[in-house]
């Protein structure tokens, strides 16, 4: 089975300011990741993924991301972030060997974005 | 792109009633379709797997014959809840599964969303 923690359930940050949102995963297979991204009342928009090959990973918006498999993470970084950026961010895993590409989401990271 | 539909984006219905949710995926086939149900300021809770021309795949503790869905084409699936009531109230989410490049795995696109009260 797999589980995704989202260490941070709320992370103010300041306009132009860097951030990052924390994830981590358990499984016992290899999986794919994802960051998604939902504003209010709409539904997700994948921000990027990570298949394979480079651990970091470059997405939309100017968000990325580093696979890091030692420590099980996947977190979510943009350098300078806008008003704009304030929404809900999702974590998920995909299980590599699944026919289905079922996702596994973790709890959610409400990015609040303050001029 | 890849772009997925739903129709009603809100509706409002009275306790007792059926409501039905349309998923469209408008520029690709899915063959899988998902439809997940989200409270207020949480995650997503996967309900079910629709698979086009098969019965769908339910989640434990997800009532079968309250969500009914129904995959009849390649790019549709339909949820209906019914004999709805106050606490079926929700967003319901679904998304359609597409193949990544090179055949490896599956990505999934999401619909907008239906915001559903039953008063």
């Amino acid at each position: 089975a797999q589980s995704v923690t989202q260490l941070d359930s709320q992370v103010p940050v300041f306009e132009e300011a860097p951030v990052e949102l924390r994830c981590n995963y358990s499984s016992s297979v290899s999986v794919y990741l994802f960051w998604y991204v939902q504003y209010p009342n709409q539904g997700l928009q994948l921000l990027l993924k990570y298949l394979s090959g480079s651990t970091l990973v470059k997405g939309i918006n100017g968000f990325e991301a580093e696979f890091n498999k030692s420590q099980t993470s996947f977190h979510l970084r943009k350098p300078s972030v806008h008003i704009s950026d304030t929404a809900e961010y999702f974590c998920a895993v995909s299980p590599i060997s699944s026919n289905t590409g079922k996702l596994i989401f973790g709890q959610g990271t409400t990015l609040q974005v303050k001029p | 792109g890849a772009v997925v539909s739903q129709h009603p984006s809100w509706v409002i219905c009275k306790s007792g009633t059926s409501v039905k949710i349309e998923c469209r995926s408008l520029d690709f086939q899915a063959t899988t379709m998902f439809w997940y149900r989200q409270f207020p300021k949480q995650s997503l809770m996967l309900m079910a797997t629709s698979n086009e021309g098969s019965k769908a795949t339910y989640e434990q503790g997800v009532e079968k014959d309250k969500f009914l869905i129904n995959h009849a084409s390649l790019t549709l699936s339909t949820l209906t809840v019914t004999s709805a009531h106050p606490e079926d109230s929700s967003f319901y989410i679904c998304s359609a599964r597409k193949s990544l490049s090179g055949g490896v795995g599956y990505e999934q696109y999401f619909g907008p969303g239906t915001r559903l009260t039953v008063t």
